[in-house]
This record gives C-alpha cells, structure tokens and sequence, in this order.
C-alpha cells in the first residue's frame, strides 16, 4: 500500500501514561498533519511537519507532542494521559506544505485511555 | 478565526432523491473549501475542491461568497452514497496549510 499508513490501529491505555503514534506518509510526500477526531469536537487540527520542520501548530495540547524524522515518518508522543484524550487519531499527508495540494489520509488510530 | 458549520448532523434520503448537504462558513480571507468523504471502514478521502469546479460521483458544490456557503449536492442518491460528508476549509495565506473541518453530516440513502 503506498498510501499513508499508521500504527497501531488500536491503543487501549491507562489514564496517566504516555503513548507514541505513528504514521508514515506516502511516498514523496513532504508534509505531514496530525488532526484528533473526538465525539464533542469533531475534526481537529494539531500540528504540521514539513521536511523535518514545525510548520504549524493548533489545538495541540503540551503534553503532546510530535516530530518528523529524516526518513519523513511522523510521530505523537501522547502523555500524562487523560480520560478526555481518547479519540481517533488521523495523519495526512501531502506533496509539499501548500498551493492547492490534496492531503491524504491515513486509516487513523483509536486511542482509548480508561 | 475560521469556522466551519454544518448544520446536519443526519441527513436521510430516497434512493433517487436530490441531495443538499449544507456547509456554511465564516473566514475573513479568500477561502478553500473542499467536501472530503469517509465510507464506512474506510478513510477520509478528497470529494471535491471548489478550485477544480468539478463533479465526482455526481456531486457538485458550488462557493458562494455572498451567502458563505459551499453546499454539496446530487440531483439523484445512491445507496452508494451513504457515508460521512465534511465540509473543510484551508487558510490559503496561513503559511502552513492545516485544514479545518464541519463536525460532518452522516448520509443514509434509503433503498
């Protein structure tokens, strides 16, 4: 699948601990976006990485956190875990970090902290 | 800051029936609106971006400054249809490019 890809696909956790997300976006592609689907907020934007870098950040909260390695894998480091973090995680991904590019979604993963 | 409204949490339909799926939203700039979609199981993919005035699947949307609106509509539903709809805006002067999404309205066609 050369589509973008993410690990695990589920997660079940405890309230106060820490969890890495993964995700590894299409081939080529330079930009990647962290968004957090929750039932009371919707759709989310977190974060932007391009090529390594910060580009963005949004409603990410300071016990998240995220890199972009030199292979172009993303991951979000989750800690202190709490009740209202669970909620399924999205990456995209795209060519370059703007213009009139599409963002392609990964499968996402389901984060449950009980 | 921008804003992304649909109205509709569920919206039902004939087999057959025109569709509207209704997106409004607010953004002092020159917005970009896109309709990405997510059938069950799957991810969410790109429908239609308003830049590209086209169809796909028989969807069209058209954006509307005046009213600030990017509805979606079908002039007949399929079964086929019945999925997630999410209306989305990207901040096209932002620097970066982070979408911002509606909360979704969930299509059932009815056979």
């Amino acid at each position: 699948d050369s589509g973008v890809t993410q690990t695990p696909k589920h997660l079940i956790t405890a309230t106060g601990q820490r969890v890495t997300l993964r995700c590894s976006p299409r081939s080529g592609d330079l930009s990647v976006y962290w968004y957090q689907q929750s039932l009371d907020q919707g759709l989310q934007f977190l974060i932007h990485y391009y090529n390594g870098e910060e580009r963005a950040k949004g409603n990410i909260l300071e016990r998240f956190s995220a890199q972009q390695f030199p292979d172009l894998h993303s991951e979000l480091n989750l800690s202190s875990l709490e009740l209202g973090d669970s909620a399924l995680y999205f990456c995209a991904s795209s060519l370059r970090a703007g213009g009139w590019e599409t963002q392609y979604f990964g499968p996402g993963t389901r984060l449950l902290v009980l | 800051a921008q804003r992304v409204t649909q109205p509709e949490k569920l919206l039902s339909v004939f087999k057959g029936a025109p569709v509207e799926l209704k997106c409004n939203y607010s953004y002092s700039g020159s917005p970009e609106l896109f309709w990405y979609v997510q059938y069950s199981r799957q991810r969410l993919q790109l429908l239609l971006r308003h830049i590209s005035r086209e169809s796909i699947k028989g969807f069209t949307a058209d954006l509307n400054k005046g009213e600030t609106s990017f509805h979606l509509k079908k002039p007949f539903a399929q079964e086929e249809d019945s999925a997630m709809y999410y209306c989305a805006l990207r901040d096209s002067g932002a620097g970066s490019y982070q979408l911002t999404f509606g909360k979704g309205t969930k299509l059932s066609v009815i056979p």
